[in-house]
């Protein structure tokens, strides 16, 4: 069965500081992929990023980087030098390979970030 | 490009009643899914549509139901409203064979 598995529930830091969001997952799937979505008060899950399981490679993107680790199952996702607008719920979901079947994300319970200024 | 949308943006509904949700996919989108967000949770999976058909299915019971209609766009219906269904709804697509779902603002369904 599918898991994923976000132990911050919140976390709390002075703008300007960097922050980790962890994130660990479960898949008994070979080919999988995995996804970080920013929920804003507004309600609307934004897209970040998409991983597949064949590649490790870290990604940069500005402020946010990623990093994918199989060997722990873990896809973290940091914000260096954070910003009041980084202040959202975010949200790490994996997706087993759809060929198979429905093209079914399964979330974490999201980590509440508050950026003070 | 035009984004998800969807509609309304809030309900109220007393319990035992019926609602209809709405949702049109982004451009070039051929598959919509819907997950409910109850809340402080994250959003759990209800259903899929590709092709105006029901291609799977999460652990929700049979009074939620849908349809998807040529133009793409799609529907999600909850017959006898219980407390329990409020929540926010939300619609999401994406092209099929690709990964990346991408979703609307949600619905706000409170059931009194």
């Amino acid at each position: 069965a599918q898991k994923v598995t976000q132990a911050q529930t919140e976390i709390s830091v002075v703008e300007k500081e960097d922050v980790t969001l962890d994130c660990v997952y479960e898949t008994r799937d070979t080919t999988y992929y995995l996804f970080w979505y920013k929920q804003p008060p507004s309600g609307e899950l934004v897209f970040l990023i998409r991983r597949n399981s064949f590649d490790e490679q870290n990604e940069i993107s500005g402020r946010y980087s990623w990093n994918f680790q199989k060997s722990t199952s873990s896809f973290n996702f940091t914000i260096t030098a954070s910003q009041v607008v980084d202040s959202a719920v975010y949200f790490c979901a994996l997706s087993e390979d759809p060929i198979q079947g429905a093209q079914k994300l399964v979330f974490g319970q999201g980590t509440r970030l508050t950026i003070n200024p | 490009e035009t984004g998800v949308t969807q509609s309304p943006t809030h309900l109220i509904k007393t319990r035992g009643q019926q609602v209809t949700l709405r949702c049109s996919s982004q451009s070039g989108h051929n598959t919509v899914s819907w997950y409910q967000q109850a809340l402080g949770q994250g959003p759990q999976f209800i259903f899929q549509y590709y092709r105006e058909e029901e291609n799977g299915r999460g652990n929700f019971p049979p009074r939620f139901s849908g349809l998807q209609f040529p133009n793409y766009s799609s529907e999600l219906n909850v017959n006898a409203l219980e407390l329990d269904d409020s929540a926010l709804d939300l619609c999401a697509s994406s092209l099929a064979g690709v990964e990346t779902q991408y979703f609307g603002p949600g619905t706000r369904l409170l059931v009194l």
